[in-house]
């Protein structure tokens, strides 16, 4: 078994700050994702990399930046942040090529 | 634009009943489809999926009928549990993009002892 781990749990930043999420999973996955869950909305796909060089955008990656440091670490950078943006960011990872996505328990950002 | 839609929004059921939750689609290329559980607190976790060259799929007490003409599918519980308890999301994806899946806004399960 694995584990993903986010960092951190919670998250409370300024409107306008530039804030930075972590994601860690140790299944030696080679696919991870960054989501964005709303209260009372399903997940939106903000940013995915397939393997450790590589990074997708998905439909909501604006005013996001992601980067994969290594194939463990996956972060996700919110440029500048906004009200609206209070959310529950998820990480999640696959194997490559395989359908199945393990997500970590989710970072919760409050936006002051 | 929701491309796939999940009713209801919360549902009721006694213990040992059938939960039955809906999901419909926009994209009928789509040709994955798994159903994610997600605890308070936890993230999601895959429960059960299907491809949409089945129209049936069991596990245990959970089963997906999938009905690909009319672009619909639905996760039915049987003999219901408290410990099911959950919001569970629908999604959807094409096979060679499984990277990027399509989620439903889910549906609230509250199981009554």
């Amino acid at each position: 078994g694995g584990i993903i781990t986010q960092t951190p749990k919670f998250l409370i930043g300024q409107e306008g700050q530039k804030l930075t999420l972590k994601c860690q999973q140790n299944f030696n996955h080679d696919t991870m994702y960054w989501y964005r869950q709303d209260s009372g909305k399903g997940l939106r796909l903000i940013y995915y990399s397939i393997t450790e060089n590589d990074l997708q955008k998905g439909d909501l990656s604006e005013g996001y930046d992601a980067s994969r440091e290594k194939k463990s670490s996956f972060s996700l950078t919110v440029t500048s942040a906004q009200k609206n943006e209070m959310a529950v960011f998820l990480c999640a990872s696959s194997i490559l090529g395989d359908y199945e996505q393990y997500f970590g328990p989710g970072t919760r950002l409050t936006v002051l | 634009q929701q491309q796939v839609r999940q009713s209801p929004q919360s549902l009721t059921v006694w213990e040992g009943e059938t939960a039955i939750l809906n999901c419909s689609y926009e994209n009928s290329a789509f040709d994955y489809f798994p159903w994610y559980q997600q605890f308070p607190g936890e993230g999601p976790a895959l429960l059960i999926s299907i491809l949409s060259v089945s129209d049936k799929k069991e596990d245990g007490r959970f089963t997906i009928f999938f009905n690909k003409r009319e672009k619909k599918l639905s996760l039915h519980i049987a003999d219901s549990q408290p410990g099911d308890s959950a919001t569970y999301f629908c999604a959807a994806s094409l096979i060679y993009n499984q990277g990027k899946l399509i989620f439903g806004q889910g549906t609230k399960l509250s199981i009554k002892p």
